[in-house]
């Protein structure tokens, strides 16, 4: 059975503090591990795909890093307006669903 | 996105009515979802469909039931809502470029 676990399950940031968001999960061969920004009240926004260890990707402040077992989303110098749930998810390759992390809720002081 | 519509957006029902809501979709995916979000629980997969009339359970389908008539519909019906189905329900498509969702706006249904 797929699993993706997310931690931690809040984090508070002054303004420009960096941190990094973690995603471990197991799955029976992974096709893609997906990042989502989820706004209050709002449906989660994809925000990136990793295919392989080792891969990167990155959008203004966020950067996503993959390796076999765990994803990390570092964020650089976060704003107030970086303040959403981020959730991770991984599709197996026999699968055509996602399996969800219950999120990481990240608030942004200024 | 804007590929995505579901409706109703809000909506207050009480214990032992059916609901029934529409995940409407521009876009031709033929893989659809319907989750639901309750706190402490993360997203959960009610039910799911891969193509017209052929849908399947997912982990929470207990009294729930959906229809797909149509590539563009996706129906999910409460055939009598608890108020354990208070929650934000969202409906989701495959998108075949990435193989990530897209995911509605949700609708948030509350039992009373």
């Amino acid at each position: 059975e797929d699993q993706v676990t997310q931690s931690p399950e809040a984090l508070r940031l002054q303004e420009g503090e960096s941190s990094s968001l973690n995603c471990s999960y197991t799955v029976s061969g992974l096709r893609g591990l997906f990042w989502y920004r989820q706004d209050p009240g709002k449906g989660p926004e994809f925000l990136f795909t990793l295919y392989s260890a080792g891969e990167e990707k990155e959008k203004e402040r966020l950067k996503a890093t993959l390796t076999k077992k765990e994803s990390f989303l570092h964020i650089t110098a976060p704003k107030p307006e970086d303040s959403a749930t981020y959730l991770c998810a991984v599709q197996a390759n026999a699968g055509n669903m996602l399996t969800f992390g219950g999120g990481t809720r990240l608030m942004v002081k200024p | 996105d804007a590929g995505i519509t579901q409706s109703p957006r809000h909506k207050v029902t009480e214990t032992g009515t059916p609901v029934t809501l529409r995940c409407h979709q521009t876009e031709n995916h033929r893989y659809m979802y319907w989750y639901r979000q309750d706190p402490g629980h993360g997203l959960r997969l009610i039910h799911y469909s891969y193509g017209v009339k052929d849908t399947d359970k997912g982990e929470v389908s207990d009294g729930y039931s959906v229809s797909r008539s149509k590539t563009e519909d996706f129906l999910l019906t409460l055939e009598s809502a608890t108020s354990s189905q208070t929650s934000v329900y969202f409906c989701a498509t495959l998108n075949a470029g990435n193989y990530g969702y897209t995911f509605g706006s949700g609708t948030r249904l509350t039992v009373v």
